[in-house]
């Protein structure tokens, strides 16, 4: 399968712990987003990488949230000291820039619980 | 107000049936996309589209610019079309520069 993978699928874990998602993206793409979906919500943007360049970060990236993407290739996303309101569907997405389209290809997500 | 907005929220229809859901849009964009998320989490990517119209088997997505408005359409429902069904924008500027802005989804279930 050559689309994008998260791990882990679900994580349940309780308030105050660390958390860290992984996203491996489509390989040639070079950008990789996160978004975060609460239940029966539309997906909100977090943050944006360009290669190993993190562009930009949403208002609701508070600073217990950190992503990187050290060789432009996977990233991963840090959530310190988890609260309750944390819990959602942490979805990624890849894209290639072309000729102005950029068609993003997501990846099947990984669900937060915090008890 | 949110920048994207889909109606209906819910809908329930019968096999074979005609659907349309529909997104308005409040800004300005260089792109639309439809998108589908089945129980579970995992969405694709329909369509892309910035004018006009395009189709895919059974799936037509189309868009009027001036008024800020694209309808997806699904021609002989079937069950296998459950889903939610989300209207998303890459708007010119915010919204992350190509970070997606998102409606908040039309669940939709076809009966047998």
């Amino acid at each position: 399968d050559t689309g994008v993978s998260q791990n882990p699928r679900h994580k349940i874990t309780k308030r105050g712990q660390n958390v860290t998602f992984r996203c491996d993206p489509i390989s040639e793409h070079n950008r990789l987003y996160w978004y975060r979906q609460t239940l029966g919500q539309g997906p909100e943007f977090l943050t944006y990488f360009q290669n190993e360049a993190q562009l930009e970060k949403s208002r609701l990236l508070s600073d217990r949230f950190s992503a990187e993407r050290p060789k432009g290739s996977f990233s991963t996303l840090e959530i310190q000291r988890t609260e309750q309101g944390d819990s959602a569907m942490y979805l990624c997405a890849s894209s290639r820039i072309r000729a102005g389209h950029n068609e993003q290809f997501f990846g099947p997500g990984t669900r937060l619980t915090v008890l | 107000k949110n920048e994207v907005e889909q109606s209906p929220q819910n809908l329930t229809a019968q096999e074979g049936e005609f659907i349309t859901i529909n997104c308005s849009y409040s800004v300005g964009i260089s792109a639309l996309h439809w998108l589908q998320q089945h129980p579970g989490g995992g969405i694709v990517s329909l369509f892309m589209l910035s004018s006009g119209k395009k189709k895919h088997g059974r799936l037509i997505a189309t868009i009027n610019i001036q008024e800020k408005h694209s309808s997806l359409h699904i021609t002989a429902s079937h069950p296998r079309d459950s889903a939610v069904y989300i209207c998303a924008v890459t708007m010119y500027s915010g919204g992350g520069a190509d970070g997606l802005t998102f409606g908040k989804g039309t669940h939709l279930i076809i009966q047998p």
